[in-house]
């Protein structure tokens, strides 16, 4: 079992759809992130927020828009992708820095 | 960053121990030593983390070297559901950035 809720599960969009990924945890943690992991790779960073404030953007380009509307919730909201984006996308989570990151089961995302 | 350096791939026998190592040899004094794994179709799991000392908990060991430039992760007794990708990682002065290298892909047999 994950502490880290994400949905959906699984996401089939066209390169013009606009949709989101939702990340919700109730552990009180502080800091939230997303990643992206591509097919037999290993996951590469894209944001974290801390205190719900965009602390790190790691030149994720901008069709990706995050959004931490409160402390439970993280949002990655997707416009224009392209078939290249196809990967899971992890969400994340932890008290704080130096603190172990708990993570989500990710959502898998296919662009045709 | 340090750049951590493992074993592409291991293979342990179920009820052993594994011992699976890990070289960072440029980790500066204040950066952590964090162990993660990832079965098939979840996200990655947290196992352990360390500074300096020797660390274990009820899913692991984190044996550390003086000189801080390797470490070796022990699962006492491996078993099948163990198998798994298991990532070193040495996060930099902030904490917040976790770089995932390319793991070790650890299989249990029966």
């Amino acid at each position: 079992d994950t502490e880290v809720t994400q949905t959906p599960k699984h996401l089939v969009m066209g390169m013009t759809n606009k949709k989101s990924l939702k990340c919700e945890q109730h552990m009180g943690h502080r800091a939230m992130y997303w990643y992206k992991q591509k097919a037999k790779k290993p996951p590469e960073l894209m944001f974290v927020y801390s205190y719900e404030k965009l602390s790190i953007n790691e030149s994720v380009p901008s069709r990706f828009s995050p959004e931490c509307p409160n402390s439970s919730l993280l949002n990655l909201h997707l416009h224009a992708l392209q078939p290249e984006d196809s990967a899971l996308y992890l969400c994340a989570s932890s008290p704080g820095q130096f603190q172990p990151q708990h993570f989500g089961d990710g959502t898998r995302l296919s662009i045709l | 960053d340090a750049k951590t350096t493992q074993p592409p791939s291991m293979d342990c026998a179920e009820g052993r121990a594994a011992n699976l190592p890990c070289n960072h040899s440029t980790i500066s004094g204040n950066e952590y030593v964090y162990w993660y794994r990832q079965i098939h179709s979840q996200g990655p799991q947290y196992i352990i983390h360390g500074l300096k000392n020797n660390e274990t908990n009820e899913m692991a060991s984190l044996i550390i070297t003086e000189d801080r430039k390797s470490s070796t992760l022990i699962l006492p007794h491996a078993t099948l559901r163990d198998t798994a990708v298991y990532y070193c990682i040495v996060t930099e002065t902030s904490g917040s950035r976790l770089t995932f290298g390319e793991g070790t892909q650890l299989t249990v047999n029966p």
